[in-house]
């Protein structure tokens, strides 16, 4: 099992519309959590971090189930301007301490 | 502005030869990464520098080779010995290691090998 899993998409979703992303970790003892946002051929950008209780950042929400082992996001009311790919980052605990790890990334294309 | 440069934007490299890339950050973070990217990949760790003077492998280390003299920079040598070194390549910090905080990216360096 991958460390941390995504569905790569791409979601195609009409202007307005709100789309969901999970993301599956596996390391149960997992203590940050992360979404962040990558467009073509760019660096990855923090889009926002997520907290145990669930936090809202304008149109994202970012939520952690600890007990299914997996974090969503959710964009409201989408813009074509949110097209993108989104990446789930999770640290794990190493040896040496916490190491972020990576997802493939879900790819967003919003269209008119 | 505080941030991380990458230099170069884009670099060729005929097989056979060592290029350097360069990381400069000044925002006064202790952790340092490099990191690579394939397409449909994730990114993966190359080296890492929890402080100025020691570095630590990642996950693909084989082929390169990394300093960290100063605190503001990390730069990453791609050696003749790394096999598919066509990438994507992305610097980052964070404030520490040990706590897993969120990291920072550079615009990275796309290497071509001709």
């Amino acid at each position: 099992r991958k460390e941390v899993e995504q569905d790569p998409g791409p979601f195609n979703v009409p202007e307005g519309a709100t789309v969901a992303f999970n993301c599956t970790y596996s390391n149960s003892a997992s203590q940050s959590f992360f979404w962040y946002r990558q467009d073509c051929r760019k660096e990855p950008k923090l889009l926002m971090s997520v907290y145990s209780s669930g936090n809202e950042d304008g149109r994202f929400t970012a939520q952690l189930n600890r007990a299914s082992q997996y974090i969503s996001l959710l964009i409201r009311d989408s813009k074509l301007s949110d097209s993108a790919t989104y990446l789930c980052v999770v640290n794990i605990l190493t040896g040496g301490g916490n190491k972020l790890t990576f997802g493939t990334g879900t790819q967003l294309k919003v269209e008119l | 502005d505080g941030g991380i440069t990458q230099s170069p934007k884009y670099l060729f490299r005929k097989e056979g030869q060592n290029v350097t890339l360069s990381c400069e950050q000044n925002l006064n973070h202790d952790a340092m990464y490099w990191y690579r990217q394939d397409p449909g990949q994730g990114l993966r760790l190359i080296y890492y520098s929890q402080i100025v003077n020691d570095f630590q492998k990642g996950d693909i280390a084989e082929g390169y080779s990394v300093s960290r003299e100063k605190k503001e920079s990390f730069p990453l040598t791609v050696t003749s010995a790394q096999k598919n070194p066509t990438a994507f390549y992305l610097c980052a910090s964070s404030i520490d290691w040990d706590r897993g905080n969120e990291q920072f990216f550079g615009p990275g360096t796309r290497l071509t090998v001709l």
